[in-house]
């Protein structure tokens, strides 16, 4: 069974712009949620979506957006881009079940803010 | 809130020597318990889990007890080798409001192993 894909796996942009991420679940998987993984920070929780609706949502500005499909594929987009957004963006995919199920991480989108 | 307390590191170990690498938590409910790796330029792998009290996980020789009247789950492996190189991530996971579910993960630790 194929992995988690994300892409771009790469982005450089300015800041002001706006960058859109791209996550492709495991086959079968309903629920995907987005992380923020920086040096200072650490991994921190962006949002959960399943069946095409967001369930939870971490303590992020509203800068941060995202949604998912009827085919559970997710994307994530930041508006309004800073210099603190540099991150590596990470995807996990889950069957979206209860708190024992194991999460799937996709390799990053790594965003790099000039 | 809920939270993961990892040992610092950075963790610096010979090979074929014993590792521990200590996790605590604080949780208002009944957490499952998680130990995820990172190789250098990678996403994170799932390298073992625990999701009731006593538990022990268990993967790659690496194991850990979910305990929870110490509430910790600490990683140890008994003979280290260099490709075990990586940064480790204990981490919880809760039901929160409804049935949503999000990851709470530790600092991080890195250990590096020297042939």
């Amino acid at each position: 069974k194929a992995g988690v894909t994300q892409t771009p796996r790469y982005l450089i942009k300015t800041r002001g712009q706006q960058v859109t991420l791209s996550c492709s679940p495991i086959s079968g998987h309903r629920s995907v949620s987005w992380y923020q993984q920086t040096p200072g920070q650490g991994l921190q929780f962006l949002f959960e979506y399943f069946s095409e609706t967001q369930r939870n949502k971490g303590n992020f500005p509203g800068r941060f957006s995202g949604r998912q499909f009827s085919n559970s594929r997710s994307e994530m987009n930041v508006s309004t881009l800073e210099l603190g957004d540099s991150a590596l963006y990470l995807c996990a995919s889950s069957l979206g079940g209860g708190r024992q199920e194991t999460q799937y991480f996709g390799p990053g989108t790594r965003l790099l803010v000039l | 809130g809920d939270s993961v307390t990892q040992m610092e590191g950075p963790v610096t170990l010979s090979e074929e020597a014993f590792l521990t690498i200590n996790c605590t938590y604080t949780a208002t409910g009944y957490p499952s318990l998680f130990w995820y790796v990172q190789y250098p330029g990678e996403g994170l792998q799932l390298l073992l889990k625990a999701t009731k009290a006593d538990d022990k996980g268990s993967n790659k020789g690496f194991e850990a007890t979910y305990r929870k009247e110490t509430t910790s789950f600490h990683l140890e492996k008994g003979s280290v080798q260099v490709s075990d190189s990586a940064v480790y991530f204990c981490a919880l996971s809760l039901i929160s409001s409804g049935s949503a579910r999000q990851l709470t993960f530790g600092s991080g630790t890195q250990l590096t192993v020297l042939p």
